[in-house]
């Protein structure tokens, strides 16, 4: 099946800074999400990106589905944007709608 | 609507004892899933309902989980003779037809004493 890989998988970051973390995936894709999964467990959307760039308030996106991977920018970083990023990933030779997921990226901002 | 809901948040059982969760979609969203996640990783498919057909079930869908949906509205998710093992974040989430961005819900959290 399609394999996703994150990186890095820790991130610590001082209040202000920016990031970028990275989504590989092994195949082509019908869909891609990145989640946010707060303190409490729940998965919080942030984009839905197939392909190409979105862009919401701090954060965005950037999807280069002929080169298997995409990225996600945190720019000025706050203390709120700690916990895990996930990247999930539909594959188009699945068969059937599925999300496959990485093992996430765990980001701590420091004030 | 506010989102996908799961019921009950926490569960603490005894081995060995069949505890069930709920999942109430988005109501416009035809299809369902569950997932579980395992601390430290990433939540791994474990099935899927397109309205009250159950389409697809993951090897990690041991006989000792059911899970049905009547109706293609609320689902549910059983776990037969609880194993520690079984101790992890059960996931729901729902998409709609037409695409399939997937919202979560809060999760039940199951801990097998």
């Amino acid at each position: 099946g399609i394999q996703v890989e994150q990186s890095p998988p820790d991130l610590i970051l001082q209040e202000g800074a920016n990031s970028t973390l990275r989504c590989n995936f092994s195949d082509s894709v019908n869909n891609l999400q990145w989640f946010h999964q707060n303190p409490w467990g729940q998965l919080i959307n942030l984009f839905y990106i197939p392909s190409g760039t979105k862009q919401n308030g701090r954060l965005s996106a950037t999807t280069v589905a002929t080169e298997r991977y995409s990225l996600l920018y945190i720019s000025s970083s706050q203390t709120t944007d700690s916990g895990v990023y996930f990247c999930a990933v539909e594959g188009m030779n699945t068969g059937f709608q599925k999300l496959v997921f990485g093992t996430g990226t765990r980001l701590l901002v420091s004030p | 609507d506010t989102g996908v809901s799961q019921n009950p948040r926490h569960k603490i059982t005894k081995r060995g004892q069949n505890v069930t969760f709920r999942c109430d979609p988005i109501s416009e969203h035809n299809r369902l899933y569950w997932y579980r996640q395992t601390l430290g990783q990433g939540p791994e498919f474990l099935t899927y309902f397109q309205n009250e057909a159950q389409l697809e079930k993951s090897r990690l869908l041991s006989d000792r989980f059911s899970a049905e949906r009547p109706k293609g509205s609320f689902s549910t998710l059983e776990i037969q003779r609880t194993e520690q093992g079984d101790s992890a974040m059960y996931l729901c989430a729902s998409s709609p037809l037409l695409n399939t961005e997937a919202f979560f819900g809060q999760g039940t959290r199951l801990t097998v004493v």
